[in-house]
């Protein structure tokens, strides 16, 4: 069966400093990759996605950026944290391309900037 | 006009109700449904997913899609304490590459033993 994981759960940065968030999926070859950022109350917002190493594709303009070393490792980035990029930071993969397969998700990483 | 609609409640029900959760869309592209259940400080979980019209049932939960209508939702049978959570519903066109998702905005729903 196919996993995800997210690592870490909380994290607690000031503003300024450097992000660096990782998310990787076991089980399955060449997955598609997505970041969301889900603030308090509201829905999902997807940032970036990816359908293949080196891959990326952004979703809204931000601070934030996202890189594909391996097949099934996602990396979500920030040179110099905003206040605004506080919030619940989720993974989730698709099983290939084309196949109309639904997404799953990690745990999630919640964000608080100082 | 949002491309999904979603009542973000609180919806709150005593413990063995019948639940139901509702979505709205407007964009007839849309051909497979996702009801995710999202506990608090935890990623949301895939509890359904749908192509066709109809009904999808699963245990206590039932998923029904009218394509016609733009309209899905998602019932609970005997509602549990422990179904207390965030529901989100999303769906996605055909055959895409990019798998992205759309989601509606979650209803809470509480149940009250």
């Amino acid at each position: 069966s196919q996993t995800i994981h997210q690592w870490p759960a909380t994290l607690v940065q000031p503003v300024g400093s450097p992000l660096s968030l990782e998310c990787t999926v076991e089980g399955t070859s060449n997955p598609n990759l997505y970041w969301y950022r889900q603030a308090a109350g509201r829905g999902l917002q997807l940032l970036f996605y990816s359908v293949g190493i080196g891959q990326i594709s952004s979703e809204v303009p931000q601070n934030l950026s996202a890189s594909r070393p391996q097949d099934r490792q996602f990396i979500l980035s920030s040179k110099k944290l905003l206040l605004s990029d506080s919030g619940f930071y989720l993974c989730a993969f698709r099983k290939g391309s084309y196949s109309n397969q639904p997404q799953h998700f990690g745990d999630g990483t919640r964000l608080s900037i100082l | 006009q949002k491309e999904v609609e979603q009542d973000p409640g609180p919806l709150s029900v005593p413990e063995g109700a019948i639940v139901s959760l509702n979505c709205t869309y407007s964009n007839s592209a849309f051909q497979y449904f996702m009801w995710y259940r999202q506990y608090s400080r935890k990623g949301p979980e895939l509890l359904m997913y749908t192509y066709s019209s109809g009904n999808k049932e699963d245990g206590r939960f039932t998923a029904q899609v009218d394509k016609s209508s733009k309209y899905i939702s998602l019932f609970i049978r005997d509602s549990q304490p422990s179904d207390s959570a965030t529901y989100l519903c999303a769906m996605t066109r055909i055959s895409s590459n990019t798998g992205k998702l759309i989601f509606g905005q979650g209803t809470t729903l509480q149940v009250k033993p």
